[in-house]
């Protein structure tokens, strides 16, 4: 079954800091990854996709990830945070053409302390 | 540019009582068109998709419906509220497959059950 595992539901860094968030998923082949990220009272905003080629993707605002197969996961990164990165983030997974459904982690809360 | 819009922003309605969500894209000819539903402080659910007007299919159950009567909106309703209904709402559009473009999503409304 296909599924998206995001451990940590709270992260909290300082300002400048880098920052790592977590992301597994459960799939057969090579799925399609995205990271959302979601701030307050709004819906979410793409940051990044991962499809195939170079494992590492670049996102907007400073965000990368890297997609690993053989540790499956796309754990997102940035190496100096802001304040203005406080939001939900969301990994989540599709398969690949043919699937109308996206499969999405439970989301985990950042919080740039300044 | 493609603007999406949902309204209303909130609602407070009573268990029992009838609800409807709406959503609507300018800028853009034959979206799909998705609903998705966030419990509080959860991750988000697909409750619908829609390819074209008049054509809707489910991906959960949750005593809702959808109708797609324009090409450019997109209905949510249920004729009884249950108190498990709360949370945020979501619509989206893409221009493709899930699999193969972005979703852009609406600001969201937020329904409280009492």
């Amino acid at each position: 079954a296909q599924s998206v595992t995001q451990p940590d539901a709270r992260v909290t860094v300082s300002e400048g800091a880098s920052l790592q968030l977590r992301c597994k998923y459960s799939y057969s082949g090579t799925p399609y990854l995205f990271w959302y990220v979601q701030y307050p009272r709004q819906g979410l905003q793409l940051l990044l996709k991962y499809y195939s080629g170079d494992p590492v993707v670049q996102g907007v605002n400073g965000f990368e990830a890297e997609f690993s197969k053989s540790n499956s996961s796309f754990h997102l990164r940035k190496a100096s945070v802001h304040w203005s990165d406080s939001a939900v983030y969301f990994c989540v997974l599709s398969a690949p053409s043919g699937s109308w459904q996206l499969i999405f982690g439970s989301g985990t809360q950042l919080t740039v302390m300044p | 540019a493609q603007t999406i819009h949902q309204w209303p922003v909130a609602e407070i309605k009573a268990v029992g009582s009838p609800l409807s969500l709406g959503c609507t894209i300018k800028g853009k000819s034959s979206p799909n068109l998705y609903w998705y539903w966030q419990a509080t402080g959860g991750t988000l659910q697909q409750l619908f998709y829609s390819i074209t007007v008049g054509q809707v299919e489910s991906v959960v159950q949750l005593n809702l419906s959808a109708s797609r009567p324009k090409d450019d909106q997109f209905i949510l309703s249920t004729e009884k509220l249950l108190l498990s209904h709360s949370g945020f709402y979501l619509c989206a559009w893409s221009l493709e497959g899930i699999s193969n473009e972005r979703l852009f999503f609406g600001h969201g409304t937020k329904l409280s059950v009492l």
